[in-house]
């Protein structure tokens, strides 16, 4: 069975400031989702992370992953309010179309 | 404009009534899907179709119906069995390469709330 484990689950940060959010999953896997979701919305595709070393970036925030070590990382620099959202990662089961979702992590960028 | 509707966006029944939740596309995809979200979740694959009269059970089926009559729709049926169904419902769709037999993206729709009294 697949897992997805994304951490933190909330996380509070000042405008300015960078950080990381992981999210590791425990069967190999060769395509990885990250997704925003505002609050009461739906989700927004961010990036599709298709091979090992993979790295996109679009403004403020960076993905990456390493199918070796079964992770994924989403950097955020110098976090804005506009930021705030929760964002969640999603990795394909392999030899299926399914996909497992992490729970999720709050972003709360306090001014 | 393409895209993927969902219709109602709020939706109230009373327990024991089956109600069901539409979801259309026009963005030529061949695979659909639904999810269930609850609140402070992540989101959970309820069913999924990759071609027109077929589709296969997710992770939690139980309580849900779905048909694949058309490409552009895919309704889902939540029924009296369904134990708990207050959730946001997530309609999403891909271009499923049935030859190479990956999915690509997947892009969903704005989403149901359903309350169920």
């Amino acid at each position: 069975e697949l897992k997805v484990e994304q951490n933190p689950l909330f996380l509070s940060m000042q405008e300015g400031k960078n950080y990381t959010i992981y999210c590791n999953y425990s069967t190999t896997s060769d395509r990885l989702y990250w997704y925003r979701q505002d609050p009461g919305k739906s989700l927004e595709s961010l990036f599709v992370l298709l091979s090992n070393g993979a790295v996109k970036q679009e403004g403020r925030l960076m993905a990456s992953l390493d199918t070796k070590a079964r992770l994924s990382t989403l950097h955020i620099t110098a976090a804005v309010h506009d930021l705030s959202a929760t964002y969640f990662c999603a990795v394909v089961l392999g030899g299926s179309e399914k996909l497992v979702f992490g729970k999720g992590t709050k972003l709360t960028v306090n001014p | 404009d393409g895209g993927i509707t969902q219709s109602p966006k709020y939706l109230f029944r009373k327990e024991g009534q089956n109600v069901t939740l539409s979801c259309e596309q026009n963005l030529n995809h061949d695979a659909m899907y639904w999810y269930r979200q609850d609140p402070g979740q992540g989101l959970r694959l309820i069913y999924y179709s990759q071609i027109v009269n077929d589709f296969q059970k997710g992770d939690i089926a139980e309580g849900y119906s779905v048909s694949r009559e058309k490409k552009e729709s895919f309704p889902l049926t939540v029924t009296s069995a369904q134990k708990n169904p207050t959730a946001f419902y997530l309609c999403a769709s891909s271009i499923d390469s049935w030859g190479l037999r990956r999915t690509y993206e997947q892009y969903f729709g704005p989403g149901t709330r359903l309350t169920v009294t």
